[in-house]
């Protein structure tokens, strides 16, 4: 069974500049989420996808963060225009809670550095 | 909100030795989750424990949970060179999905 995927793995950026993120989640993975690991700090939640639909986006810090996910599939996550604090690791994580099976699986994470 | 904050601590064990690392949280949970980030990794789900759950085991993986105090620890046993990564304790809410993490430890394992 393939991972959780994301791409790029590293992606260095100017501040004023957009950058896009995507996260490939386990096939048949009804739930995804985003996470972002801001350098000396916790990792925190972003936003939470069932299928397509939005489910809980109360951790996106301000709109200059987008996040899609059409068809239910694959997500991505748009910062537009990155600033200097937009720095650090983005997570992504899929989940099919069924029963005891109760574990989410992570991918990579997407290194962004916004210079 | 929920929130899972390890005690800040960087270990530094040699090999065969155990490592003890705890975590503690705010409000009440519904289950407590432990993840393991190698260099350049990304995060592995460890363990889960439930809150009605009091300790739980996997090979060489030790979790007790306290509801009472709010704190949970994780004992890694007879440690590895590839044990040397950071270690971060989520919880999750009843009616939510979204995890709360804590700032991690960083447990380096000797040989």
């Amino acid at each position: 069974e393939a991972g959780v995927t994301q791409f790029p793995s590293h992606s260095v950026i100017e501040k004023g500049q957009t950058v896009t993120l995507r996260c490939d989640p386990i096939s048949g993975h009804d739930n995804l989420y985003w996470y972002r690991r801001v350098m000396g700090k916790e990792i925190k939640f972003l936003l939470h996808f069932v299928k397509e639909s939005k489910q809980d986006e109360s951790g996106m810090p301000n709109n200059r963060f987008l996040a899609e996910r059409t068809g239910g599939t694959y997500s991505t996550l748009k910062v537009q225009p990155a600033e200097l604090e937009d720095s650090g690791v983005y997570f992504c994580a899929s989940s099919q809670v069924t029963g005891d099976n109760y574990g989410y699986t992570f991918g990579s994470g997407t290194r962004l550095t916004v210079v | 909100s929920q929130q899972g904050e390890e005690d800040p601590q960087a270990l530094s064990i040699q090999e065969g030795e155990n490592a003890t690392m705890n975590c503690s949280y705010k409000t009440s949970i519904n289950n407590l989750q432990w993840y393991r980030q190698n260099s350049g990794r990304g995060l592995v789900h460890l363990i889960l424990i439930r809150s009605n759950e009091r300790e739980k085991h996997s090979g060489r993986l030790r979790v007790t949970l306290d509801t009472s105090k709010k704190s949970s620890s994780l004992l890694i046993t007879a440690s590895r060179a590839a044990d040397t990564a950071s270690y971060f304790c989520a919880t999750d809410g009843w009616g939510n999905n979204r995890l709360a993490f804590g700032k991690g430890n960083q447990v380096v394992v000797i040989p």
